[in-house]
């Protein structure tokens, strides 16, 4: 149990275009999801978190505007690179927990996105 | 503030030879403390959690024991394999709001 998967896998867009990325929990109810940006050879930088039915709560230094994302669903996140330059391009990972807070809340990733912007 | 701090890598072993990828966090409030593995290509899966002090998490012949005295969460293994190649990060999850902060992420290589 604990699947997440993401939706596409790898994606190409030309610059100024807009990039739907999804996540979905597969076999579980996910209160809360993350996003993720890994740049190549690095760790993992937290972009926001969001929790079903709310808006979500970026990181400092992330753009809101830039990287919408929507949890309509316990089993769906959206994150929407809106206007894309070459500079966004990267491997964004989502992750889900069951709950929304609590020490020792496992989060389980998805296999991530490559995003390539032309 | 929260942080982790991981090993640079790459680390380069031979099979079956003992593995040790140190791990130490900062951290305000009471975090729980994970070990994921990332295979080329594909994303994190947990490898391992303690959620609390002297815990000890253990899985597929890896350990790692929740140190707060050290702060410390390092990631041994007694025999590798070459399946066992991959990107290993320690990671810290606050009390509230279930924050991750992960390390830079630790590339093993094991060699035949």
């Amino acid at each position: 149990g604990a699947v997440v998967s993401q939706h596409p896998s790898r994606v190409i867009c030309k610059s100024g275009t807009s990039v739907k990325i999804e996540c979905r929990s597969l076999d579980f109810q996910a209160t809360t999801m993350f996003w993720y940006r890994q740049f190549p050879k690095q760790s993992l930088m937290l972009m926001a978190t969001s929790n079903e039915g709310s808006k979500a709560t970026y990181e400092q230094g992330v753009e809101k505007d830039k990287f919408l994302i929507n949890h309509a669903s316990l089993t769906l996140s959206t994150l929407t690179v809106t206007s894309a330059h070459p500079e966004d391009s990267s491997f964004y990972i989502c992750s889900a927990s069951r709950t929304s807070g609590g020490a020792g809340d496992t989060q389980y990733f998805g296999p991530g996105t490559r995003l390539t912007v032309l | 503030g929260n942080s982790v701090t991981q090993m640079e890598g790459p680390v380069t072993l031979s099979e079956e030879a003992f593995l040790t990828i140190n791990c130490t966090y900062t951290a305000t409030g009471y975090p729980s403390l994970f070990w994921y593995v990332q295979y080329p290509g594909e994303g994190l899966q947990l490898l391992l959690k303690a959620t609390k002090a002297d815990d000890k998490g253990s899985n597929k012949g890896f350990e790692a024991t929740y140190r707060k005295e050290t702060t410390s969460f390092h990631l041994e293994k007694g025999s590798v394999q070459v399946s066992d190649s991959a990107v290993y990060f320690c990671a810290l999850g606050t009390y509230n709001f279930n924050k991750f902060y992960f390390g830079s992420g630790t590339k093993l290589n094991v060699k035949p």
